[in-house]
């Protein structure tokens, strides 16, 4: 079956920018996960969607948010981005739960110049 | 604070050398513990999850064990393509991060042949 796609897998923006990242994932999982990925903070869960719903977020500034849609395809946005803003953005899929296997994309590689 | 350490941060054996990388926790109640294998420009790929202490499974060359306090993956006889960054993470069942996925830094794993 195919994976979890991210698009697009790079991206270069300037300060105070706002950018939106993409995730589809696997057919017929509900929950969408996101993860920002760098070299000093390792992987940090940003929030969970889950039928249209945050049903958890990490502990992220309100400049990240998300949404799902109802066919469970979902988006990611930073707004007014910072050079720290830099990173790998991970989405991961499951079934259910994030307690589920959790598929992960390729990622999207944001880099704030 | 739900905080998960790995160690080593590297570690670089020879092909058939078998060693444990290790994954200490703390958590407002375990609800899981997960181990992910992360090749480079890619996004973590699931191994295990485990849920009490005792519990133990194994896939291949390697072997996930569980106590209260941390988790051990064990690699035996790796091969050159078992090299990989590998991560730990927990789920916490109460608390401010109930129900993310807190992950480790990882351990950078290096088999030579």
């Amino acid at each position: 079956k195919a994976g979890v796609t991210q698009t697009p897998r790079y991206l270069i923006k300037t300060r105070g920018q706002q950018v939106t990242l993409s995730c589809s994932p696997i057919s017929g999982h509900r929950s969408v996960s996101w993860y920002q990925q760098t070299p000093g903070q390792g992987l940090q869960f940003l929030f969970e969607y889950f039928s249209e719903t945050q049903r958890n977020k990490g502990n992220f500034p309100g400049r990240f948010s998300g949404r799902q849609f109802s066919n469970s395809r979902s988006e990611m946005n930073v707004s007014t981005l910072e050079l720290g803003d830099s990173a790998l953005y991970l989405c991961a899929s499951s079934l259910e739960r994030t307690s589920d296997e959790q598929f992960f994309g390729p990622g999207t590689r944001l880099t704030v110049l | 604070e739900d905080q998960v350490t790995q160690s080593p941060e590297a570690l670089r054996l020879q092909e058939g050398e078998s060693s444990s990388l290790n994954c200490s926790y703390t958590v407002s109640g375990l609800r899981g513990l997960f181990w992910y294998r992360q090749d480079p420009g890619k996004g973590p790929e699931f191994l295990f999850t485990l849920y009490s202490a005792g519990e133990e499974k194994e896939k291949e060359r390697l072997k996930a064990t569980l106590t209260k306090k941390e988790s051990f993956l064990h690699i035996t006889a790796p091969k050159p393509e078992d090299s990989a960054t590998y991560l730990c993470a927990v789920q916490a069942e109460y608390g401010g991060s109930q129900g993310n996925l807190i992950f480790g830094k990882g351990t950078k794993l290096s088999v030579k042949p």
